[in-house]
């Protein structure tokens, strides 16, 4: 079975600031995706980034970008010039590429970061 | 265009009683999912749904049902109601249910069990 680690419950950074997010999964498939998602006390869970993992160059998103590295199981998201608007809980997500008629849209969620920014 | 709207926003049961939650997808999304995300944890994978077929199923009791109606509505059920089921419950859609495709979220219904 697959599973995905966040090991940092908490991180805090300063406005403008770098900060670096997390994430480590487990799996023994080759076709499989890669997310990261924002929840903001909306509770809605917005898309920030993904990441194929046939594709060896890393995603990027404005000031979002994220280092995949495969052989290590591990998949961290950077956040630059950070700004109070990315205060939220993230997610880190895993989902197999399963194929047509499959269950597609199941997503396997790590237990989150909680990400404050200071002024 | 309006996003994944999920009703209720809020819910109190008491244990033993039965809840039913609704969704409606965006205009022209086919696949529906359904997550339970006990406060503290990520989401949990429940349901998918696809032309009114079930795709997927995670690692729930019976006690947790879904249906899919003709204008990709969805429905989840929950009979017998425990104090675990107290959680945030969000639906998903997608527009043909590939695994190439984006997942809309909807902002959820929290249930609290009595």
């Amino acid at each position: 079975a697959q599973t995905v680690t966040q090991s940092q419950p908490e991180m805090s950074v300063q406005e403008a600031e770098t900060v670096t997010l997390s994430c480590t999964y487990d799996t023994s498939e080759s076709d499989y995706y890669l997310f990261w998602y924002k929840q903001p006390p909306s509770r809605q869970m917005i898309l920030v980034i993904r990441q194929e993992a046939y594709k060896q160059q890393n995603a990027t998103e404005n000031r979002f970008s994220v280092n995949f590295q495969k052989a290590a199981k591990s998949f961290s998201l950077k956040i630059s010039d950070s700004q109070l608007g990315d205060a939220a809980m993230y997610f880190c997500a895993y989902r197999s590429g399963v194929g047509y008629g499959g269950a597609t849209n199941k997503l396997i969620f790590g237990t989150g970061t909680l990400l404050a920014v200071q002024p | 265009d309006a996003g994944v709207t999920q009703s209720p926003t809020h819910l109190i049961k008491t244990r033993g009683q039965h809840v039913t939650l609704r969704c409606s997808p965006i205009s022209g999304h086919k696949s529906v999912s359904w997550y339970q995300q006990v406060l503290g944890q990520g989401p949990q994978f429940i349901f998918q749904y696809y032309e009114k077929e079930e795709r997927g199923r995670g690692n729930f009791p019976d006690r947790f049902s879904a249906r899919q109606f003709p204008n990709y509505s969805s429905e989840l059920n929950v009979n017998a109601l425990l104090l675990g089921d107290s959680a945030l419950y969000l639906c998903a859609s997608s527009s043909v249910g590939t695994e190439n495709e984006k997942l809309f979220f909807g902002s959820g219904t929290q249930l609290s069990v009595l």
